[in-house]
């Protein structure tokens, strides 16, 4: 699976957009980019994924650019529940391989 | 989605004991991954669970260490043997989901071993 990169922490005001970049410059073309997201002491959580096309589903929007080696999770309205860790994780789209996870991006999310 | 049942949800145990940690699901899934949350860290994966099959490790996890069992499409259990204070850590398990396309967690077994 393709290497992703993620800055550490993100700070966002309530109610604001909160915009999460990941860099997969390595991605392949079967691979998809996937989000989850880690609320402190639970198991992560699926948020939406996508090949090349962008996505929007009733958490997030993903943004994949045209060259697919980024992207942009989106929270139009983040709010103090969004606060998490967020994991961008690339590979192709089959239940048969588990996932990868890297350090991911620590959202808080402040009134 | 599928629903997991992990049990138990922590556990406090001394040192040189073992701990069976158990991981149930409301559907059949081919499946089953096994993880460790160390203190701060992310997710590693310790191994991938095959009903009908032996479990495959990744690099840095042993049979000897972790072994799993998994009896059927619906069930699986991951045992920390010989425990040691720097096995304390979360563990989770994981299935894909109907659609294979996204995978689904248990809630964790948070370990502390004293």
């Amino acid at each position: 699976d393709a290497k992703t990169t993620q800055p550490p922490s993100m700070d966002c005001a309530e109610g604001r957009a909160a915009n999460l970049p990941c860099n997969h410059s390595t991605i392949s073309g079967n691979e998809y980019v996937y989000w989850y997201r880690q609320i402190h002491s639970q198991g992560p959580q699926y948020i939406i994924h996508g090949l090349k096309n962008n996505e929007t589903n009733e958490m997030a929007s993903l943004i994949i650019t045209e060259d697919r080696k980024s992207s942009t999770l989106i929270l139009p309205h983040a709010t103090l529940r969004d606060t998490a860790v967020y994991y961008c994780i690339v590979r192709v789209s089959s239940g048969n391989t588990p996932l990868v996870f890297g350090k991911g991006t620590r959202l808080s999310v402040i009134a | 989605s599928a629903v997991i049942s992990q049990k138990p949800s922590r556990d406090i145990c001394q040192r040189g004991t073992s701990l069976t940690i158990q991981c149930q699901v409301d559907s059949q899934v081919t499946m089953m991954f096994w993880y460790r949350q160390q203190p701060g860290q992310s997710l590693t994966l310790i191994a991938t669970a095959n009903q009908g099959s032996e479990a495959t490790y990744e690099s840095g996890f042993v049979i000897d260490k972790f072994p799993i069992s998994r009896p059927n499409l619906t069930f699986s259990t991951l045992t920390v043997s010989n425990m040691s204070p720097e096995d304390s850590s979360i563990y989770l398990c994981s299935v894909a989901g109907a659609l294979k396309a996204e995978a689904f967690f248990g809630q964790g077994t948070r370990l502390t071993v004293v």
